[in-house]
């Protein structure tokens, strides 16, 4: 059974600084991972999905990275701003998307 | 516009009642999803339909039935509320189940109460 885990649970950086968000799962055999961002109060906005041949995907000031052999991945954020507060959520594709719990992000002024 | 929309937003309710949500997308895609977020914030899939056949049926209780009248929509009906079934409802949908490349585009998501 796929288990996915993201550490910190909540993290509060102030502005400016570069994160990393940490997600683990306990079975290799995946399609792809994703990445989300919930917001409170409204969906999942996807934000990269790594297929299981890639090693990592960027998109602006977001690098996601895949260590499929060890079940680590890690979403890199970039001179965090404010707007990027918010809870992230790590998924794995096998047969169905398997989430993790998430992790606060508070970005402080 | 609006890709992945849900009806209500807020729904709050006595135990034993029915109630149904709402989900329509717009985007032509084949597959659709219900998912469930509970207090714990544990996101956690129930259904998946692809052309309006079921394909993923998680262990829910019988009192959750999903009707999709067509590609496009996906209802999801309960029966016999119980104050357990208080969480965010999430619609989502991508364009093919077996497409490993496919995203899921998630709707914002339906609170229900039961009182």
């Amino acid at each position: 059974k796929q288990e996915v885990t993201q550490i910190p649970a909540a993290l509060s950086v102030p502005e400016g600084e570069n994160l990393v968000l940490n997600c683990s799962f306990t079975d290799s055999a995946i399609y792809n991972l994703q990445w989300f961002r919930q917001d409170p109060g409204k969906g999942l906005t996807s934000l990269l999905l790594i297929q299981s041949s890639q090693r990592e995907q960027t998109s602006g000031r977001l690098n996601a990275s895949l260590d499929k052999s060890s079940g680590r991945s890690t979403l890199y954020i970039a001179a965090s701003q404010p707007g990027d507060s918010a809870t992230y959520l790590c998924a794995v594709r096998s047969e169905k998307l398997v989430f993790g719990k998430g992790t606060k992000l508070t970005v402080n002024p | 516009d609006t890709a992945v929309s849900q009806t209500p937003k807020y729904l709050v309710t006595q135990m034993g009642n029915d109630k149904s949500i709402k989900c329509e997308q717009n985007l032509g895609h084949d597959t659709m999803y219900w998912y469930k977020q509970d207090s714990k914030k544990f996101l956690k899939i129930m259904f998946s339909y692809n052309n309006k056949e079921l394909i993923i049926n998680e262990t829910v209780p019988n009192r959750f039935s999903p009707k999709s009248p067509d590609k496009a929509h996906l209802n999801l009906h309960i029966n016999s509320l119980e104050l357990g079934d208080s969480a965010v409802y999430f619609c989502a949908s991508s364009k093919r189940t077996s497409g490993i490349k496919e995203t899921q585009y998630f709707g914002p998501g339906t609170r229900l109460l039961v009182l």
